[in-house]
């Protein structure tokens, strides 16, 4: 178990530019999750993926952000055309096992845009 | 909808002295209740968490949390803190069936010398 991995750790962009992370859940995790997590807040919930099926997307999740996971296994968070109000951390976390197994986060990427 | 209230922002501490955060929930029905601790620049580690069955659950570190169904709340406590309990702590709810975990706003636990 090497835990959930994610990359880049921090991501600097200038508005307007496309950003793209990855992450690597736990090997045997089929659920996959990105989170959201501004300055002084908790976690807000992004999207939902039961091996390569997306089966939920918040509604904070408007169409410059996408998400893929090819394969059931990594998964990639696009942003389009970054405005300042997409600086945030960025959480991916995974679980396996029944739906209510608790998740495993990776530490994240944290984004700046200028 | 389901929401999750911590009440307090921040929460000082003196090290050995015993520690209580506050975690209250909106829900139809009894969710599934989870505590997080976050250090900074790090991801999300599970402390405990409560499905069913015995009210008092204890978990990693030293922790441990009470379910109060008449209070629809899900608080955590250590007896005697260390130093290295300063962070973030964060709750969370998932509603039966559902598909995502809903978290409060956080409490930034400080710990003094």
């Amino acid at each position: 178990d090497t835990g959930v991995s994610q990359n880049p750790r921090h991501k600097i962009t200038k508005r307007g530019q496309n950003v793209t992370f990855r992450c690597d859940p736990i090997s045997e995790h089929n659920r996959l999750y990105w989170y959201r997590q501004t300055l002084g807040q908790g976690p807000e919930f992004l999207t939902y993926f039961q091996n390569e099926a997306q089966l939920e997307k918040s509604r904070l999740l408007s169409d410059r952000f996408s998400a893929e996971r090819p394969k059931g296994s990594f998964s990639t968070l696009e942003i389009q055309r970054t405005e300042q109000g997409d600086s945030a951390m960025y959480l991916c976390a995974s679980s396996g096992g029944s739906y209510n197994s608790p998740l495993h986060f990776g530490n994240g990427t944290r984004l700046t845009v200028t | 909808a389901q929401s999750v209230t911590q009440p307090d922002i921040h929460i000082t501490v003196s090290e050995g002295a015993s520690l209580e955060l506050r975690c209250n929930y909106s829900y139809g029905a009894t969710p599934y209740l989870f505590w997080y601790v976050q250090s900074p620049g790090q991801g999300l580690q599970l402390l405990l968490k409560y499905f069913s069955g015995d009210t008092l659950v204890q978990g990693i570190k030293g922790f441990e949390a009470e379910f109060k169904r008449s209070q629809s709340s899900f608080n955590l406590r250590k007896p005697s803190v260390h130093w290295s309990d300063a962070a973030e702590y964060f709750c969370a709810v998932l509603a039966p069936a559902g598909n995502k975990l809903t978290f409060g706003g956080g409490t930034r636990v400080l710990v003094k010398p």
